[in-house]
């Protein structure tokens, strides 16, 4: 199985840069996922990361360090809606032979103007 | 427009019953999957499908049963075993072999 950690609040100031880390466990790794939920509605993709390094797209960018096991989300130029719960997730091979995700418990990001 | 559906968006019942919660996509993906999220909390895996006529055990499957009789429709029957149904379940669904999952809109559950 997995251990996937992320811290459960931040806050930020509109216009800010906010970093949010996860770090995890695990010994069938197939690439990292971020994605971002609004209160009450489903998640919507962000970013998928298999191989170390940073991908950015717009104002949003992920890093992933697989020997380290740790990843992050970079969101930039922050905006109010921007709030909403940020969620990292684990494919890892499952015992039917297929990459399953595994998601941390979110992290629950405030902007406030 | 292709997609996930989910029905109802929010279902009510009495303990002790049975209640089956759809979950139709017409985006002729292999496999889905259900989780639960309960407040504060990421989602956790129920069952999911690769594939018509199978589907395998996630991390919480007691109290839950599932069937794949059509690659469009995956359906989730919260039975009376589950001890703690009150939940909002999420439906999803990718391409075999696709790393991003799609999401239905889920289904909150409340069970008195």
């Amino acid at each position: 199985g997995q251990n996937i950690d992320q811290p459960t609040e931040m806050t930020a100031t509109e216009g800010a840069i906010v970093q949010i880390n996860c770090t995890y466990q695990t010994s069938g790794f197939n690439g990292l996922l971020w994605y971002q939920q609004h209160a009450g509605e489903a998640p919507t993709f962000l970013s998928y990361n298999v191989l170390d390094g940073l991908e950015e797209k717009g104002r949003f960018s992920s890093f992933l360090s697989r020997s380290k096991g740790y990843s992050y989300l970079l969101l930039k130029e922050l905006q109010m809606k921007d709030s909403a719960s940020y969620l990292c997730a684990v494919r890892d091979l499952a015992s039917g032979g297929s990459y399953i995700p595994t998601f941390g418990r979110g992290t629950s990001l405030i902007v406030h103007p | 427009d292709g997609g996930i559906t989910q029905s109802p968006k929010y279902l009510f019942r009495k303990e002790g019953q049975n209640v089956t919660l759809s979950c139709e996509q017409n985006l002729n993906h292999d496999a889905m999957y259900w989780y639960r999220q309960d407040p504060g909390q990421g989602l956790r895996l129920i069952y999911y499908s690769q594939i018509v006529n199978d589907f395998q055990k996630g991390d919480i499957a007691e109290g839950y049963s599932v069937s794949r009789e059509k690659k469009e429709s995956f359906p989730l029957t919260v039975t009376s075993a589950q001890k703690n149904p009150t939940a909002f379940y999420l439906c999803a669904s990718n391409r075999d072999g696709a790393y991003e999952q799609y999401f239905g809109p889920g289904t909150r559950l409340t069970v008195t």
